[in-house]
């Protein structure tokens, strides 16, 4: 089974902190993703990756920047923090079409 | 502008019943849909996929219908069980742009009421 790993389930965090959000996963996928989901918008695709330290901005990457420097790992980066970034954080990885996911970060700014 | 439509933001459903969630998409070079099933608090997990050159896939109590024609798939569940209360996202893949990610609805919340 493909194992996608976040590393926080929740977190709280200021306004204005630099925030890391990783993702870590164990099946050698070329292609890793970051979502955020809110309700009533769906899955909104921040950033992606296609290899290592290879990026591609998604629909909404304005606040976001991310790095890729090992296959297995794709962290997300908020450079300073604001409250309309408290969402649920969901990242995924893909060989193929079927994005397998991990089980989100439920990220607070305060 | 959405590509990928799931215009039921929700749906109510009697245990037993048969369970009905659409989606409409825009882009003809769509060639490969899925639909994922969230629970909250974890992320979603696939559940069916169906290719362009079919119309139909079945899996268990899930089978998804594709009308390439009216640009329209659907998933239905039967039957219902209160375990299949979750939201429900339809998800498209184009063909034409190599390696591009996946296209999502906004999703459907089933309630499946016991």
């Amino acid at each position: 089974d493909v194992k996608v790993t976040q590393s926080s389930r929740y977190l709280v965090k200021r306004t204005g902190e630099k925030v890391f959000l990783e993702c870590v996963q164990d099946m050698d996928h070329e292609n890793m993703f970051w979502y955020r989901q809110d309700p009533g918008l769906g899955l909104r695709l921040i950033y992606f990756s296609y290899d290592v330290k290879m990026k591609e901005k998604g629909d909404i990457p304005e606040g976001y920047s991310v790095s890729r420097e090992k296959k297995e790992r794709f962290s997300l980066i908020l450079e300073s923090a604001s409250t309309n970034q408290t969402s649920m954080y969901l990242c995924a990885s893909s060989l193929s079409a079927v994005q397998h996911f991990g089980d989100g970060t439920r990220l607070s700014i305060l | 502008d959405q590509q990928v439509k799931q215009n039921s933001p929700s749906l109510s459903v009697q245990e037993g019943r048969i369970s009905i969630l659409n989606c409409d998409y825009t882009n003809s070079m769509f060639d490969y849909f899925l639909w994922y099933k969230k629970y909250p608090a974890e992320g979603p997990t696939f559940l069916i996929s169906i290719s362009s050159i079919k119309d139909k896939n079945e899996d268990g109590r899930f089978t998804v219908f594709l009308n390439k024609s009216a640009k329209h798939l659907s998933l239905h569940i039967v039957p219902s069980q209160p375990g299949d209360s979750a939201v429900y996202f339809c998800a498209a893949r184009d063909g034409n742009s190599g390696n591009t990610p996946l296209v999502f609805g906004k999703g459907t919340r089933l309630s499946v009421i016991a």
